[in-house]
């Protein structure tokens, strides 16, 4: 079972550069999550979205866009690196089921170095 | 997001229980509680969750206080493998259901 899974694992960028992390799941499902987590510290929402062609801001989205066209893949933007993006990524997706709260699967990560 | 507030660090020994505490006094009728733990250099990974009720699984059990303010994680045979970051997590059941994490409770696992 593939689950949640992010590409690179790793990539080391030059200040200024762009770059897009990818993130698919095949568990068909809806709400998917892209978090950040810096050193010593636990996981920040960048961005999320509910389904197919709807996204919205999390807690730090500055720096970051993303798009959701289809319902398995969830690409997060880097469009020019800055040192502060220097970061663990991690993407997340959950079924959405009226009422009722379902945990999020979580990918490996991709370890980003601004340097 | 309704705060929750758990240890930095526990310790315990290997095949021994672990009960790990989570206080959220502010937690409203629509929220869920729930554990995620992270293993070092991994992404979370889901635990348990529940809503009045206790609840268990085949990783854990999770007590929740009659009056829903605190709730307690229950390792109930600790193995090397159980050293993780422990996030206790409240979602409310409406909307997308952002998890917001804290700084987590480490446990450690002396052999």
């Amino acid at each position: 079972n593939a689950g949640v899974t992010q590409t690179p694992k790793f990539r080391i960028l030059k200040i200024g550069q762009s770059m897009t992390l990818q993130c698919t799941q095949d568990m068909n499902h809806n709400y998917m999550y892209w978090y950040r987590q810096d050193p010593g510290m636990g996981l920040k929402l960048i961005y999320y979205s509910v389904g197919a062609g709807i996204t919205d801001k999390g807690e730090v989205p500055n720096g970051y866009n993303v798009s959701r066209s289809t319902t398995e893949d969830f690409p997060l933007r880097l469009e020019l690196a800055a040192p502060s993006q220097t970061s663990v990524y991690f993407c997340a997706s959950s079924l959405a089921l009226t009422g009722q709260n379902q945990p999020q699967h979580f990918g490996d990560g991709t370890r980003l170095s601004i340097l | 997001d309704a705060k929750t507030t758990q240890p930095n660090s526990m310790e315990s020994n290997e095949e021994e229980p672990v009960h790990l505490p989570c206080n959220h006094s502010t937690i409203s009728g629509t929220d869920y509680i729930h554990w995620y733990r992270q293993l070092p250099s991994q992404g979370p990974e889901y635990v348990i969750h529940g809503l009045t009720s206790n609840v268990n699984n085949r990783m854990a059990s999770l007590a929740i206080a009659e009056d829903r303010k605190s709730s307690t994680l229950i390792l109930h045979r600790a193995t090397l493998r159980d050293a993780a970051v422990y996030y206790c997590i409240l979602i409310s059941d409406q909307g997308a259901q952002k998890l917001v994490f804290g700084q987590g409770t480490r446990l450690t696992i002396n052999p």
